[in-house]
């Protein structure tokens, strides 16, 4: 099940530390992106990134970061500043408004 | 920016009828309207788009129709069949294809009703 993978399935975090969620595209898809997914309220756009080393914000980038050094990763942190970081993430790609957005597998994050 | 409202959050319906799900979105702009179907547990997949040069768009049992003055889409879903339970999410984005990401709304669950 190639296409766009996101590592770690689930993961555990004390309260007040950064993570870092990993998502990786074999696709050669220029535009990729982050969202968050919270029971009952659809997935909300974090950050995307249409091009290498070009990143924008979504609608609730507060608390986080990203990066874009490589055409095939868009790996997404977590920070302290994030107030209710406990949700399931998830990172998607598409080859820059021609076609469809494919999803990753998600993250489950709980911050405890 | 866009906001997409979507009814209702629950449909049930008997295996074999028809499921109507609705939309609405706020940005005149807007013109690249997906519908995606989530899985417990997985991931969303694509099922159906239309853009806004379109007003209806049909495949095999799924279809999704779009008014622009009323700014609103719709996905019809005939002949029900189990394997159709799941979440779906309507989206809008103002850019083609949704290369500056996607509005999504809240969800619907659909249980298919053996």
């Amino acid at each position: 099940d190639g296409g766009i993978t996101q590592s770690p399935k689930y993961l555990f975090r004390k309260e007040g530390q950064n993570v870092t969620l990993s998502c990786e595209q074999n696709l050669n898809h220029d535009a990729m992106y982050w969202y968050r997914q919270d029971p009952g309220q659809g997935l909300r756009l974090i950050y995307y990134s249409q091009i290498v080393n070009d990143f924008q914000k979504g609608d609730i980038a507060e608390g986080y970061s990203v990066s874009r050094e490589k055409k095939e990763s868009f790996p997404l942190t977590v920070t302290s500043a994030q107030k209710n970081p406990t949700a399931f993430y998830l990172c998607a790609s598409s080859i820059g408004g021609l076609g469809e957005a494919f999803f990753g597998q998600g993250t489950r994050l709980t911050v405890v | 920016g866009e906001n997409v409202e979507q009814h209702p959050s629950t449909l049930s319906v008997q295996e074999g009828d028809s499921a109507v799900i609705k939309c609405t979105y706020s940005d005149s702009a807007s013109n690249y309207f997906p519908w995606y179907k989530q899985e417990l547990g997985k991931r969303p997949q694509l099922i159906i788009d239309i853009r806004s040069n379109v007003g209806e768009k049909k495949d095999q049992r799924i279809a999704v129709t779009l008014n622009k003055t009323a700014k609103h889409f719709s996905l019809h879903i005939t002949e029900t069949q189990p394997e159709d339970s799941a979440v779906y999410f309507c989206a809008a984005s103002k850019s083609r294809g949704g290369a500056d990401g996607l509005t999504f709304g809240k969800g619907t669950h659909l249980i298919i009703q053996p």
